[in-house]
């Protein structure tokens, strides 16, 4: 069975930095790739960015350019956002999800706080 | 601001049957599958349909995509208390090198 399982909740003061793991198992996480989606309090799903664990492609929102990085270690299975320069409206739930035919698995969420 | 444009809310009472429209252009809808995610608080999303009108094993066959041009909608047939929820269409663009956009989202209620 897919399971996508991420690090924990994160308190972050503005400026700072985050890094929030999911780690796949149940299926050969090198044929899908991994997006990162989050969700500001009130607000819709927002795409992030998409990492292949097969190939080096990369892709980010425009939005995060220059401030995300995504990541992977295949060897343990295990994707990584890194998000800068946190804002108060940096604020959400962020969410990996699998890349199959739709996003197709979801991990069950990372919120992260930023607040001085 | 997403690019994929859906209603705030729809509503409907128990066994109604209640749709949801997808607004979007040549550069998404027109050209590449839409996807439908349900999104209950709380939880993590979940993939409805893929490929305009696929049903991944599981979900209920109360649940129909379909798309016409650059408009795309989801069907919700006999509707139950269970399925109140929020409703994203979603899928790839490729004008900017290519991005993912969810919908703005319908919230539907069960009167």
């Amino acid at each position: 069975q897919v399971h996508l399982v991420q690090s924990g909740a994160e308190v972050k003061k503005p400026g700072a930095s985050v890094k929030v793991s999911c780690k796949a198992s149940g299926y050969t996480f090198n044929t899908d790739g991994i997006n990162w989606v989050r969700q500001a309090p009130g607000q819709g799903l927002e795409w992030m960015g998409f990492i292949s664990t097969k190939k080096d492609t990369i892709r980010y929102a425009q939005k995060f350019q220059g401030r995300v990085t995504m990541t992977k270690d295949t060897s343990i299975s295990t994707a990584y956002m890194e998000l800068r320069s946190l804002r108060s409206d940096d604020t959400a739930v962020y969410y990996c999800a699998r890349d199959g035919k739709g996003f197709d698995y979801w991990g069950q969420g990372t919120l992260v706080t930023v607040s001085s | 601001q997403s690019v994929l444009t859906q209603p705030p809310s729809a509503s409907g009472t128990p066994g109604q049957r209640v749709t949801i429209s997808c607004s979007g252009s040549d550069s998404n809808i027109g050209t590449n599958y839409v996807y439908w995610y349900q999104h209950l608080p709380g939880t993590a999303p979940k993939l409805l349909i893929y490929r305009d009108d696929q049903r991944p094993s599981g979900v209920p066959d109360r649940f129909s995509g379909s798309k016409s041009g650059t408009s795309a909608s989801l069907a919700i047939s006999g509707l139950r208390s269970e399925d109140e929820a929020d409703y994203y269409c979603a899928g790839w663009d490729d004008s900017l090198s290519g991005f993912y956009v969810f919908g703005t989202g319908t919230k539907v209620t069960v009167l």
